[in-house]
């Protein structure tokens, strides 16, 4: 089975902390991406990656960078935390280009930021 | 721009009984694919159910159908036979077809509905 592991279930950090999320799969795929969750909205995409190094913007990027510099890990940083990105926050990953390829999420981690 | 709407935010079933989750969806692409995923309470997100738009034949997966009505761009989800396992956050969600060259393809996803399947 594919894995998508999140290095954190439970986060709490204060205002202006810098952040980092880690996510690691273990099936070599191409594509990985973040998503935030909120009740009532959804998923939503911050970033995602198509390849090592290589990133693109989701629909909500402000506030976020990403990193990719190695194939199976995909890390998502706050660069100074704000209590409104307090949120569930979603990894997954698919294999190659094809629509038929289904994405494999992660446990998700959640950040509180007081 | 795609978008995703999911007018049910919370639903009950017994359990044995038959359960229908709504999903609209707005897009301008021609061929696309609709997913239903599934969000127990441990959080891990599954896969349900998907649905290539080309193809007229409902997916079916089990106790899962989908009703697909292209013209009406709704996308809903049949659960026969509830059970207590599928207590879950349900997300419908799309993904074009089309891809521009040096990107992914991304899923945009509706609110969801929390559905609770009652003993």
């Amino acid at each position: 089975d594919v894995k998508v592991t999140q290095s954190s279930r439970y986060l709490v950090k204060r205002t202006g902390e810098k952040v980092f999320l880690e996510c690691v799969q273990d099936m070599d795929h191409e594509n990985m991406f973040w998503y935030r969750q909120d009740p009532g909205l959804g998923l939503r995409l911050i970033y995602f990656s198509y390849d090592v190094k290589m990133k693109e913007k989701g629909d909500i990027p402000e506030g976020y960078s990403v990193s990719r510099e190695k194939k199976e890990r995909f890390s998502l940083i706050l660069e100074s935390a704000s209590t409104n990105q307090t949120s569930m926050y979603l990894c997954a990953s698919t294999l190659g280009s094809s629509g038929a390829n289904v994405l494999t999420f992660g446990a998700g981690s959640r950040l509180t930021v007081l | 721009a795609q978008t995703v709407t999911q007018s049910q935010p919370e639903m009950s079933v017994q359990e044995a009984e038959t359960v229908t989750l709504s999903c609209t969806y707005d897009t301008s692409e021609n061929n696309y694919y609709l997913f239903w995923y599934k969000q127990p309470p441990s959080r891990q997100m599954i896969l349900v159910i998907r649905q290539e738009a080309y193809k007229q034949q409902n997916a079916t997966e089990n106790r899962f159908s989908v009703n697909f009505q292209k013209a009406a761009k709704s996308f809903s989800l049949k659960i026969s036979d509830s059970q207590l396992g599928d207590t879950a956050m349900y997300f419908c969600a799309f993904m074009k077809h089309a891809l521009s060259s040096g990107s992914a393809r991304q899923l945009t996803f509706g609110s969801g509905t929390q559905l609770t399947v009652l003993p």
